[in-house]
């Protein structure tokens, strides 16, 4: 299994430009989730999913918009870049049931290093 | 907003020392409590998931105690070793929701 992978794992965007951070998990996760981490900040929500076609806004989605068709992809949009948003960039997927004791661990990827000047 | 805040934001031990840091998070609506090693240029790995007041995990030497009654959870690394180098992140899960709210992490720098 290649786990949760994310691509670019660099990019640097102008003010204006548009972009899609790709995400993707093979583990079968229901749940997928994007944070930002911003240095000394932790990792911050933008927006997570509970399963294909069901998207949620998490703590700071102002900025960006997400989808999800499938269950293995969310891929994250970034319609008009502003330098606010220069930040590392991490995708996540855990499982979890309804009805069961589930404590949602989540796995990472490698995430996405945007600059935006 | 969920207020889940990590001391102290770093800390340098010599190789050898056992040190430890702490989380703490709203003692209302507990669900769970993470606890994820950062190393740097890797992405997050889970260490702990605590769920029971008086929890104490133990994975090599890094170990985890829960308080949810005061809402702090400690986690303690004995003999510190330059590979425990790593920002350890918490995560309050509050019930009804499968959400993160993630503190700001400690940053351990274990000095040989």
């Amino acid at each position: 299994n290649a786990g949760v992978t994310q691509t670019p794992k660099f990019r640097i965007l102008k003010i204006g430009q548009s972009m899609t951070l790709q995400c993707a998990q093979d583990m079968n996760h229901n749940y997928m989730y994007w944070y930002r981490q911003d240095p000394g900040m932790g990792l911050k929500l933008i927006y997570y999913s509970v399963g294909a076609g069901i998207t949620d806004k998490g703590e700071v989605p102002n900025g960006y918009n997400v989808s999800r068709s499938t269950t293995e992809d969310f891929p994250l949009r970034l319609e008009l870049a502003a330098p606010s948003q220069t930040s590392v960039y991490f995708c996540a997927s855990s499982y979890s049931t309804s009805g069961l004791s589930s404590y949602n661990e989540q796995f990472f990827g490698p995430g996405t290093r945007l600059t935006v000047l | 907003i969920l207020n889940v805040e990590q001391s102290p934001q770093s800390l340098h031990v010599q190789e050898g020392d056992s040190t430890n840091f702490t989380c703490s998070f709203p003692s209302s609506n507990f669900y769970a409590l993470h606890w994820y090693r950062w190393e740097t240029a890797k992405s997050p790995e889970a260490l702990f998931v605590m769920t029971l007041n008086g929890d104490e995990k133990k994975k090599g030497r890094i170990s985890a105690t829960l308080n949810t009654k005061e809402g702090y959870s400690y986690l303690y690394i004995k003999g510190s070793q330059p590979e425990d180098s790593a920002t350890y992140l918490c995560a309050f899960r509050r019930a009804a929701g499968n959400k993160l709210t993630f503190g700001g992490g400690t940053r351990v720098l274990v000095k040989p």
